[in-house]
């Protein structure tokens, strides 16, 4: 299994530009999360999704939106790139816990994001 | 989610066990102790969690007082790789927002030959 993978590795946008991460995994998850993650700083929730065709916002979800129409993806798109939007974006994903499972999250490898 | 309190920083040298504690005073009764830890520009990996019982796997240890005020996690044998930020996080077990992960500053732990 790759697990939890994240596409593009880098990526240089100027301001004003748009683009889209992509998260998949293969691990048959319900839940996947967007996190981003500023030089010094913890994590930081973006927008989660709890099954296919279900998103919602997180803690800091202005700028981005998010689309999950296959289970085992999870993009999340930049309309008008800004320099604050600067980061490193990690990828997520969680069986629902219940019974023997737990929500023990997985993480890709992460998306480095420059705007100019 | 309750609040954690972790040191900034510690060093343990290779070989020896490292003891990397956590204080959680407010965390309330359904609320577990969930370690990750955070290589260089990794994603941050997954080690342990508990509830009360102490626990261990085939990465660490986690030792949780009993009055659940405080946890301490025990890599037995640590090696320069084990060198990461180790966040220590308190929540309730479910998915979806509620299940949002806290990460605080963590631990750097430095691990040196």
């Amino acid at each position: 299994n790759a697990g939890v993978t994240q596409t593009p590795k880098f990526r240089v946008l100027k301001t004003g530009q748009s683009m889209t991460l992509l998260c998949a995994q293969d691990m048959n998850h319900e839940y996947m999360y967007w996190y981003r993650q500023d030089p010094g700083m913890g994590l930081r929730l973006i927008h989660y999704s709890v099954g296919e065709g279900t998103t919602a916002k997180g803690e800091v979800p202005d700028g981005y939106n998010v689309s999950r129409l296959k289970k085992q993806n999870f993009l999340l798109g930049l309309e008008s790139a800004a320099p604050s939007q600067t980061s490193v974006y990690f990828c997520a994903s969680s069986f629902p816990s219940g019974g023997a499972k737990t929500d023990t999250q997985y993480f890709g490898p992460g998306t480095r994001l420059t705007v100019l | 989610d309750a609040k954690t309190t972790q040191p900034t920083s510690m060093d343990c040298a290779e070989g020896r066990a490292a003891n990397l504690p956590c204080n959680h005073s407010t965390i309330s009764g359904n609320e577990y102790v969930y370690w990750y830890r955070q290589i260089h520009s990794q994603g941050p990996q997954y080690i342990i969690h508990g509830l009360k019982n102490n626990e261990t796997n085939e990465m660490a240890s986690l030792i949780i007082t009993e009055d659940r005020k405080s946890s301490t996690l025990i890599l037995p044998h640590a090696t320069l790789r084990d060198t990461a930020v180790y966040y220590c996080i308190v929540r309730v077990q479910y998915g979806g927002s509620q299940g949002n992960l806290i990460f605080g500053k963590g631990t750097k732990l430095s691990v040196k030959p």
